[in-house]
């Protein structure tokens, strides 16, 4: 079973600003996959960024790259050069690799606010 | 529009109703979930198909909660005799690969 957790219900940032977000997890598996989804108020969830366990290369993708911290079981999310369009919430989760039926297993989530 | 499709996208029904949602995930995903969401929460994993295979549904929240995807394609879960507490999104998503999820945009029940 995994657990995650997000300490920061709320962050804020100036437009075109640095943020970092938090997450932590438990599992005592081997293999996982951890990623970030981003829900708008829309509420369609949204992948931004995955990250396989095994892989020591933190993830990148345009604007997001995640900080994995295998050993301190840490996976924080950078959005560089925030934009409006990043206002959501952003979610962490963790998923199972082992080929079970385990679907993702969520954190809280965190409002990121962007201010203009 | 090629994403996940879950209708209806709102549900207003009294206690005790039974209502059945539907979810037509993308047509090449074999994988299949159901989420549940209240506010202020991240989403709560129910249950699991991969093809017309129901592979996990101890997650479902009690025996009033069932779910089917008949012939791999669509799928529908069901809460019989609603109750104030099952208010929530319901969230359907679909993937090709273990943990990746393509969500749909959810259906919002409100049980008064």
């Amino acid at each position: 079973a995994q657990t995650v957790t997000q300490s920061q219900p709320e962050m804020s940032v100036q437009e075109a600003e640095t943020v970092t977000l938090s997450c932590t997890y438990d599992t005592s598996e081997s293999d996982y996959y951890l990623f970030w989804y981003k829900q708008p108020p829309s509420r369609q969830m949204i992948l931004v960024i995955r990250q396989e366990a095994y892989k020591q290369q933190n993830a990148t993708e345009n604007r997001f790259s995640v900080n994995f911290q295998k050993a301190a079981k840490s996976f924080s999310l950078k959005i560089s050069d925030s934009q409006l369009g990043d206002a959501a919430m952003y979610f962490c989760a963790g998923a199972y690799s082992g080929g079970g039926a385990d679907g993702l297993t969520f954190g809280k989530g965190t409002h990121l606010i962007i201010q203009p | 529009d090629t994403g996940v499709s879950q209708n209806p996208r709102h549900k207003i029904t009294k206690r005790g109703q039974n209502v059945t949602f539907r979810c037509d995930p993308i047509s090449e995903h074999n994988r299949l979930y159901w989420y549940r969401q209240t506010l202020g929460q991240g989403p709560e994993f129910l249950t699991y198909f991969q093809n017309e295979a129901q592979l996990e549904k101890s997650r479902l929240l009690s025996d009033r909660f069932s779910a089917e995807r008949p012939k791999g394609s669509f799928s529908t879960l069901e809460i019989q005799r609603t109750e104030q507490g099952d208010s929530a999104m319901y969230l359907c998503a679909s993937s090709t690969r273990q943990g990746e999820a393509f969500f749909g945009q959810g259906t919002r029940l409100t049980v008064v």
